[in-house]
């Protein structure tokens, strides 16, 4: 079974930085994109970029570039999404997804919720 | 980047009842369009892929239809278990982009 398995919820401060992770299990992980969704309280959900751990080719939307680095470890078959500064508004909900080439998004993981408040 | 427009912004709906959902591409997006639903409390799943192709484990009663910019979701009897968010995504091009989401609510 292909499965997807997010890091736990945070709490941090605004300034501070964090990188939570995504690991896939059942699959080839290099063979499939591995991508972040975030979803802000009570909002959609918003595609904020995605990486092909094969080569670490990454693509960012405009939203989120400079703003989040998505990496992965290959080795272990984890990806990860990291910020050096977060801020309030980056409180959310964010899913890992994996993706084939074609590009819909399926499993996802079950989400890390993050909360970042003074 | 591509807009993705859904409409309505919510639908109520009695049990057993047909719903029909929009959603329409800012440009043509060929037949590259998925589609979601998020219950609360949940992660999204997978319903259609390909505009029409429906994921694996998903009832018959879901279907879409459509190509270029404008799509269609139809799920010819709603259960209990259907009254939720549904998201529709291109994956024509770069950057992948989300519709803001149809609510499905009991009438």
């Amino acid at each position: 079974e292909v499965q997807l398995v997010q890091s736990g919820a945070e709490v941090k401060k605004p300034g501070e930085s964090l990188k939570i992770s995504c690991k896939g299990s059942g699959y080839s992980f290099t063979s499939y994109w591995i991508g972040w969704v975030r979803q802000m309280p009570g909002k959609g959900l918003e595609w904020m970029g995605i990486i092909y751990p094969g080569d670490s080719d990454t693509r960012y939307s405009p939203s989120f570039q400079g703003q989040v680095t998505i990496s992965a470890d290959k080795s272990i078959s984890t990806a990860y999404l990291q910020w050096t500064s977060l801020k309030a508004s980056d409180t959310a909900m964010y899913y890992c997804v994996s993706s084939s080439g074609s590009g819909w998004f399926d499993p996802w993981g079950q989400g890390t919720l993050v909360t970042v408040s003074s | 980047e591509i807009v993705m427009t859904q409409s309505p912004a919510t639908l109520s709906v009695s049990p057993g009842q047909r719903a029909t959902l929009s959603c329409r591409a800012s440009q043509g997006v060929g037949s590259s369009l998925a589609w979601y639903k998020q219950k609360p409390g949940q992660a999204p799943r997978l319903l259609i892929y390909g505009a029409s192709t429906r994921a694996t484990g998903i009832p018959a009663r879901f279907s879409g239809s459509g190509s270029g910019t404008e799509f269609t979701l139809t799920i010819s009897s709603l259960q209990s278990e259907d009254f939720a968010v549904f998201y529709c995504q291109q994956y024509n091009n770069w950057p992948r982009t989300f519709g803001q989401g149809t609510k499905v609510e009991i009438k």
